[in-house]
């Protein structure tokens, strides 16, 4: 099967902007999970789609928004930009249940100037 | 909320020898202890997980261990070699998809 994959893999957006990310899950995951990696904060949950519904959603302002569509694939969404928004962003594929293995895609390098 | 927190932040060993990382959590309704390796620009990869019905797992060189009573989970992996040289993230999970991950530990095998 293939892995999961995140479209692009490389951003630059100026403060103020909104950034638009892309995940597409393993074949048959019905779960997308969407995760912030920052070298000072480490790993962060942002929030879950299960089934074109959010499930789990994180600490993160509301300008960090997501949705999922039938086919399962995800996008996030990151309104107003911050220059603290600067991050690597992954998303991680899973069957869904709870809990199952999630496997992480390459993520999206966004840098805000 | 759910914390994690992983010790030590750094960990040097020569080649062959062990290396044991630690995690604890505070939720007790945490049931999934996933164990991820990210080399450098790379993704972060599954190598091992347990679940709280399990107190140990093992898969080659790589062992997990939980205890449930001290809210404690460790990775022990032995017979270190130069490709296990990566950052290593422990992460726990109440039940649902979220994950609660570890401040991450540098692992170097020195030859």
């Amino acid at each position: 099967k293939a892995g999961v994959t995140q479209t692009p893999r490389y951003l630059i957006k100026t403060r103020g902007q909104q950034v638009t990310l892309s995940c597409s899950p393993i074949s048959g995951h019905r779960s997308v999970s969407w995760y912030q990696q920052t070298p000072g904060q480490g790993l962060q949950f942002l929030f879950e789609y299960f089934s074109e519904t959010q499930r789990n959603k994180g600490n993160f302002p509301g300008r960090f928004s997501g949705r999922q569509f039938s086919n399962s694939r995800s996008e996030m969404n990151v309104s107003t930009l911050e220059l603290g928004d600067s991050a690597l962003y992954l998303c991680a594929s899973s069957q869904g249940g709870a809990p199952y293995e999630q496997y992480f895609g390459p993520g999206t390098r966004l840098t805000v100037t | 909320g759910e914390n994690v927190e992983q010790h030590p932040s750094t960990l040097s060993v020569q080649e062959g020898d062990s290396a044991v990382i630690k995690c604890t959590y505070s939720d007790s309704a945490s049931n999934y202890f996933p164990w991820y390796k990210q080399e450098l620009g790379k993704r972060p990869q599954l190598i091992i997980d347990i679940r709280s019905n399990v107190g140990e797992k093992k898969d080659q060189r790589i062992a997990v261990t939980l205890n449930k009573t001290a809210k404690h989970f460790s990775l022990h992996i032995t017979e270190t070699q130069p490709e296990d040289s990566a950052v290593y993230f422990c992460a726990a999970s109440a039940g649902a998809q979220k994950l609660v991950f570890g401040q991450g530990t540098r692992l170097t095998i020195n030859p």
